[in-house]
């Protein structure tokens, strides 16, 4: 089954924790993006990646680092949560970053920074 | 600032009726696209306009396009119960390399 996984789904943590969530497509998508979801303020992109090794940040980068070293994983990387990074994040992939392009999105994993 | 804003933000109607929500945008797109997230889930692509498509259907969706008012509806036609859910208009920016979302209508569908 075409599909986004991410892991874990639920995560509760302490400031300054370092924490990574996973990310892996199984379409071999080109183009993943990273996204974070509050209330009132809608889906706002943190980063993004064409392809292999080639990432770049997207409106919301700051406390965050991605890696892309293969086309099916693009985990994100929190060295250092703090509180305002509380939030329901989602992995997104489409075939490439061409505007045609639907994105599929994964489940969704709800960080709670304490 | 928000490239769309979805209006209304919520919307509550009877099973049957039909439900229309609207999305503004600023800047020139390629493309708009439509939505759909149940509650605390991912997004679900629904369809895609193109900016020189006027019209789209897809079963009971219907959107539309206007360019010149940078504006798009959607329309769901005899609703469901299981339409309940927050939809999303997105607006691929000209030049750019992503999606850009508006806020959302959350949407009920009362039986």
């Amino acid at each position: 089954e075409a599909q986004v996984t991410q892991n874990p789904r639920y995560l509760i943590t302490v400031t300054g924790k370092k924490l990574t969530v996973t990310c892996s497509q199984n379409m071999n998508h080109e183009y993943m993006s990273w996204y974070r979801q509050d209330p009132g303020l809608g889906l706002r992109q943190i980063y993004y990646s064409m392809n292999v090794e080639v990432t770049d940040k997207g409106d919301v980068p700051e406390g965050y680092k991605v890696s892309r070293k293969e086309k099916r994983n693009f985990p994100l990387i929190l060295e250092s949560p703090s509180p305002n990074q509380t939030s329901l994040y989602f992995c997104a992939s489409s075939l490439s970053a061409g505007s045609v392009n639907e994105q599929f999105f994964g489940p969704g994993t709800r960080l709670t920074v304490l | 600032s928000q490239q769309g804003e979805e209006d209304p933000q919520a919307l509550s109607i009877q099973e049957g009726e039909n439900a229309t929500m609207n999305c503004s945008y600023k800047t020139s797109i390629n493309n708009l696209q439509w939505y759909r997230q149940n509650s605390g889930r991912g997004l679900v692509h629904l369809i895609l306009i193109r900016s020189n498509e006027r019209e789209k259907h897809s079963g009971r969706l219907r959107v539309t396009l206007d360019t010149s008012k940078k504006s798009s509806s959607l329309l769901i036609t005899a609703s469901r119960a299981a339409d309940t859910a927050s939809y999303f208009c997105a607006t691929y920016l000209r030049g750019a390399q992503k999606l850009v979302f508006g806020q959302g209508t959350r949407l009920t569908i009362n039986p």
